[in-house]
């Protein structure tokens, strides 16, 4: 069970739109549609972004979504503002009831 | 609103056992399966584990020699204990609940408590 695969880092303009990859395997990103995105600030818990690849909980901004393409998982922020500015983590089930991380990206807004 | 208050010892030795306890208020505590998750120090996340109210469990492959969830309903509490600790284990726990409908466990966590700091230093 290795760690899915993000970018370290992602940068962005107010107002512009930033996406974050997440890249794991056939036994876990490719293999199920449930992937999660969690944002988390400094020092903070993190916080459900994004669920089953594309839902998002109430009192989430529609400007945050997500996506799926084989093994790999997408976050976008569409026009971007401070407070996006975060560490961001995906997340998959993994099968027989386990789940796997992703390393996390941080977004700095420029 | 569900609130999730967690303690523990924050300062181990190596091969000490580290034990957590977290709260669950405002909330049901059955019909949910409740998790473990760590971030060692400039790291991403690690699913640690789980446990739901009848005490059914699931863990991570790699950590699972060492881990043990245990639940107390009476309560409305869950606990985790690692065993053998080393420095690897120094990381910010977060315990967090597994979001589920009336009949269906979901796929994500959507609560978390704001997470102890566990050190491990001789």
């Amino acid at each position: 069970q290795s760690a899915l695969t993000q970018p370290r880092s992602v940068s962005g303009s107010p107002g512009q739109s930033v996406t974050i990859s997440c890249t794991g395997s056939n036994s876990d990103v490719g293999g199920y549609n449930y992937v999660s995105w969690y944002q988390q600030h400094p020092g903070k818990a993190p916080q459900l972004m994004i669920y089953d690849v594309t839902q998002r909980p109430s009192g989430v901004p529609d400007r945050f979504s997500g996506s799926k393409s084989g093994n790999t998982a997408s976050l976008t922020l569409s026009g971007l503002q401070a407070e996006d500015e975060a560490d961001y983590y995906c997340c998959s089930y993994a099968g027989s009831y386990t789940w796997v991380f992703g390393g996390g990206t941080k977004l700095t807004v420029l | 609103q569900v609130l999730l208050q967690q303690w523990g010892a924050g300062l181990l030795r190596p091969s000490e056992t580290l034990s957590l306890t977290c709260a669950v208020y405002g909330g049901s505590f059955s019909g949910y399966y409740w998790t473990w998750i760590r971030q060692p120090p400039g790291k991403g996340l690690e699913w640690i584990g789980e446990i739901n109210h009848s005490g059914s469990t699931n863990y991570n492959p790699s950590l699972k020699s060492r881990v043990t969830i245990s639940v107390d309903t009476s309560k409305s509490q869950f606990s985790l204990k690692v065993s053998s600790v080393t420095a690897a284990d120094t990381a910010v726990y977060y315990c967090a609940r597994r979001g589920s409908s009336a009949i269906y466990y979901y796929y994500y966590m959507d609560v978390w408590g704001k997470g102890t700091t566990v050190t491990v230093s001789s």
